[in-house]
């Protein structure tokens, strides 16, 4: 079936601009995750979502960034007032978040966002 | 704090060897470790997961083997390829259930022919 798609793929934006990305995760799936890598950088947490609530926020850098799940499905990540540290490459992942079993977590290909 | 480390330098092998990738970790007490498989431009895939009571697991040319006394996983890859040239990244998690991932940087791997 079809997996995690994420768009676009690539988004250029000026600094102080807002954005919007968009995961689609792999149907049936509860669990949401968006990650953030930098050059260099290992993957950094942002958000989790379990169906349509966030209860782990912890990883979102500043009140700059928000995330929302809509219909326990497609998620858009919004990112207000881009800064040039915000240049990343952002991935989203899913997972069934099967109760007590291990989550193995399906990544999109991800969003690089360049600001400039 | 807690950390997690891979070896930042590509590791260069040849075709039809061993290939073994590190990961170290501190201040951690992880329920389970992945080990994933990014190719440039795509998102991370999954590869093999291994449990804190499990010394070792294999699939097909993979083998992992978790160490908790060490905190150390390695990763191996026999007889291999150039299509295994990638990077493979080592993530931890605390428990069962939802945890998030935490990665560490990565081990670029280059199989020459």
């Amino acid at each position: 079936g079809a997996g995690v798609s994420q768009s676009p793929s690539n988004k250029v934006t000026e600094k102080g601009k807002d954005v919007e990305l968009r995961c689609d995760p792999i149907s049936g799936h509860t669990a949401l995750y968006w990650y953030r890598q930098s050059l260099g950088q290992g993957l950094e947490f942002l958000i989790y979502f379990q169906g349509n609530s966030a209860p782990d926020k912890s990883g979102l850098p500043s009140d700059r960034f928000s995330a929302e799940r809509t219909g326990g499905s497609v998620s858009t990540l919004t990112i207000q007032r881009t800064q040039q540290e915000d240049s990343a490459v952002y991935l989203c992942a899913s997972s069934l978040q099967e109760r007590g079993g291990l989550d193995t977590q399906y990544f999109g290909p991800g969003t690089r966002l360049t600001v400039l | 704090s807690q950390k997690i480390e891979q070896n930042s330098e590509a590791l260069n092998i040849q075709e039809g060897k061993t290939a073994t990738l590190t990961c170290n970790y501190t201040n951690y007490s992880p329920a389970y470790l992945q080990w994933y498989r990014q190719d440039p431009g795509r998102g991370p895939v999954f590869l093999l997961l291994i449990r804190e009571n499990e010394k070792e697991k294999r699939k097909e040319r993979l083998k992992v083997t978790f160490d908790t006394t060490l905190k150390q996983s390695l990763f191996h890859i026999t007889a291999s390829q150039p299509a295994d040239s990638a990077t493979y990244l080592c993530a931890l998690v605390r428990s069962t259930g939802f945890q998030k991932l935490v990665f560490g940087t990565g081990t670029r791997l280059l199989v020459s022919p």
